[in-house]
């Protein structure tokens, strides 16, 4: 089992600012078969990137993705209001499909 | 626009058996796998269980095999979990999602409905 691990576990930010968040795999993730979610409070995660850079449909430009092998990265150019949530990885390179334990961005 | 509406959540005793179903519009259904995947209260997320789009393949994360079982109707646009044994670990939301090119990953997903395993 590819265990994912996120850093760091809260990331406190203010509006405007760059985020960087990091998701790390105890082993190489298939393909770059990495993808990144969004989940805000009462509501279902949203599909953000897959591929580790590729961004789904409807998702704007300041959100990136990064990386390969076991080292990833999830980055927010300017933090808006809307964007502070709890951000998870998934790898889908082997099974079981596994999660990290999410990043939480606050102001 | 996909939308995934699940039910049948609800408190039921350790050991006990519980049904979910997931009902999809919006999308020609047979074509997609789904999934469920949970998310025990306060924490992160966890795949539990994928099923092929004709329904021929499903797959388990270990504590879901040989308690819970996943199938579908493609005539009805309907997902299910049967889960069985339940624990008071089994204790989460429940979310019914869409895999986006049959890859394991997700771009739809419902609501969630709860699961609460206690006596």
């Amino acid at each position: 089992e590819i265990v994912l691990t996120q850093s760091p576990g809260t990331l406190s930010l203010s509006p405007g600012e760059r985020a960087t968040l990091s998701c790390r795999a105890s082993q190489s993730v298939n393909n770059r078969y990495l993808a990144w979610y969004q989940q805000k409070p009462g509501q279902a995660p949203r599909l953000l990137i897959y591929g580790a850079s590729s961004r789904a449909t409807g998702i704007p430009d300041r959100f990136s993705g990064s990386g390969s092998g076991t080292d990833f990265t999830l980055t927010i150019s300017r933090l808006e209001p809307e964007d502070f949530a709890v951000y998870y990885c998934q790898q889908y390179g082997s099974t079981p499909l596994t999660f990290g334990q999410g990043t939480k961005v606050e102001i | 626009e996909v939308q995934l509406l699940e039910s049948g959540g609800g408190l039921v005793q350790p050991g006990g058996s519980l049904r979910l179903s997931c009902a999809a519009s919006g999308l020609t259904f047979s074509t997609y796998s789904m999934s469920w995947v949970r998310q025990a209260p306060g924490q992160g997320l966890e795949w539990v269980s994928t099923i092929s789009g004709s329904g021929g393949g499903t797959y388990y994360a270990d504590p879901a095999k040989g308690r819970f079982s996943i199938s579908r109707d493609n005539s009805k646009s309907t997902l299910y979990l049967q889960m069985n044994s339940l624990r008071a670990e089994d204790t989460a939301v429940y979310y019914c999602a869409k895999e986006r090119d049959s890859r394991g990953y997700w771009d739809s997903w419902g609501q969630g409905t709860l699961v609460t395993v206690s006596s």
